[in-house]
């Protein structure tokens, strides 16, 4: 079965700190991905990767940077936390597929709470 | 951007009976996948169906497709109390490699 491992299921931080949400998946999987979800809202696209050390912006990229250095391993950063973004961060992967996306398979969610 | 809006927003219904969720999209897409929440965990893929597919079954779910309304729905035939969930639509537009999230129906299945 495919896994999708996220570093920390729950985070509490302060205004200011850099925060790293990590995620590791061990399918070989082409594309990654970075969600947020808020309620009312459902799932936010931050940022996704296609490949290593290729990123490319979702709808909501401002205020986080990702990086992929590894083909597995997805992170998000937060450079400077606010609490606006309190939220669940949700990573998933899927292998490539031609002609669109195919299925997501999600970690368990880090939910992060920013005083 | 949300392309896929499901309706209702929630649902309750008595052990047995059938649910269904309703999802619209704005946009032409390559696919259409439909996903299950538990409370605060990650989602898990239930099916997915392509843009020239009409209808598909996996178990007790059935999914319909009708790009011409931009819109499709899913069937949970006898529910269980298991079933009590968060289901969320995406899409797929075109040849992207993005899914494009609702904002989810929950589903009370009561024993």
């Amino acid at each position: 079965d495919v896994k999708v491992t996220q570093s920390s299921r729950y985070l509490v931080k302060r205004t200011g700190e850099k925060v790293f949400l990590e995620c590791v998946q061990d399918m070989d999987h082409e594309n990654m991905f970075w969600y947020r979800q808020d309620p009312g809202l459902g799932l936010r696209l931050i940022y996704f990767s296609y490949d290593v050390k290729m990123k490319e912006k979702g709808d909501i990229p401002e205020g986080y940077s990702v990086s992929r250095e590894k083909k597995e391993r997805f992170s998000l950063i937060l450079e400077s936390a606010s609490t606006n973004q309190t939220s669940m961060y949700l990573c998933a992967s899927s292998p490539g597929l031609a002609g669109g996306a195919g299925e997501l398979f999600f970690g368990e969610g880090s939910r992060l709470t920013v005083l | 951007s949300q392309q896929g809006e499901e309706d209702p927003q929630a649902l309750s219904i008595q052990e047995g009976e059938n649910a269904t969720m309703n999802c619209s999209y704005k946009t032409s897409i390559n696919n259409l996948q439909w996903y299950r929440q538990n409370s605060g965990r990650g989602l898990v893929h239930l099916i997915l169906i392509r843009s020239n597919e009409r209808e598909k079954h996996s178990g007790r779910l059935r999914v319909t497709l009708d790009t011409s309304k931009k819109s499709s729905s899913l069937l949970i035939t006898a529910s269980r109390a298991a079933d009590t969930a968060s289901y969320f639509c995406a899409t797929v537009p075109g040849s992207s490699y993005k899914l494009i999230f609702g904002s989810g129906t929950r589903l009370l299945v009561r024993p």
